[in-house]
């Protein structure tokens, strides 16, 4: 069965700075990756999702995420952090199977500091 | 365009009670997923709809939670005699065809068991 690990369960940042948020996944075969994004009082939203083909994917809002095979890995990148982006991110890892429903990370929570 | 929308946003009730909560797909998604998301978690599948079918129940906890679509759209949320440990945010999302089509999240139902 598929799981994901965010290691990072709080990160801050400055405003301005470069962000990494850390996801790694566990599955068989090539997965399908997603990185949601949860703002207070929101719902969940699609930032990006890699299913084949170029391993660096560009998102909504600036946000990039390469896929790294060799290391189970799916880290979610921003050049240039804005403090609209705290909020609360979610990677999520889905079999790529019909029928199978995305398995999530418990997430990571991002302050970012002026 | 309309997004998922679920009602009521927030419910309480007390422990031993009967609670519904509703979901109302984006129009013309056939796959429709419930999570449920608890404090400091990611959020976690409970059952999986394809057209009226349940194609997915594994994450459902136990035989107190049951999930019904039977004209294909909107969805019910059953708990029977709720604990207080049911206490959490109810997510619903659909997709287009499922098969990890991205998901769309409606904000969530509170629900508070006392």
């Amino acid at each position: 069965a598929q799981s994901v690990t965010q290691p990072d369960i709080h990160i801050t940042v400055s405003e301005g700075a470069s962000l990494e948020l850390r996801c790694n996944y566990s599955y068989g075969a090539t997965p399908y990756l997603f990185w949601y994004v949860q703002s207070p009082g929101q719902g969940l939203q699609l930032l990006l999702k890699y299913f084949s083909g170029d391993t660096l994917v560009q998102g909504i809002k600036g946000f990039e995420a390469e896929f790294k095979r060799s290391q189970s890995s799916f880290n979610l990148r921003k050049p240039s952090v804005h403090w609209s982006d705290a909020a609360e991110y979610f990677c999520a890892v889905g079999a790529g199977q019909a029928g199978t429903a995305l398995i999530f990370g418990k997430g990571t929570t991002l302050s970012v500091s002026s | 365009g309309a997004g998922v929308s679920q009602t009521p946003s927030n419910k309480v009730t007390e422990k031993g009670k009967y609670v519904e909560l509703r979901c109302d797909p984006i129009s013309g998604h056939t796959a429709l997923y419930w999570y449920r998301q608890s404090l400091g978690q990611g959020p976690e599948f409970l059952i999986y709809f394809q057209g009226t079918g349940a194609a997915d129940d594994s994450g459902l906890p136990n035989d107190r939670f049951f999930a019904v679509r039977p004209e294909g759209s909107v969805s019910t949320l059953k708990i029977q005699r709720t604990e207080r440990g049911d206490s959490a945010v109810y997510l619903c999302a659909s997709s287009l065809r499922g098969n990890n089509s991205p998901l769309h999240f409606g904000n969530g139902t509170r629900l508070t068991v006392t």
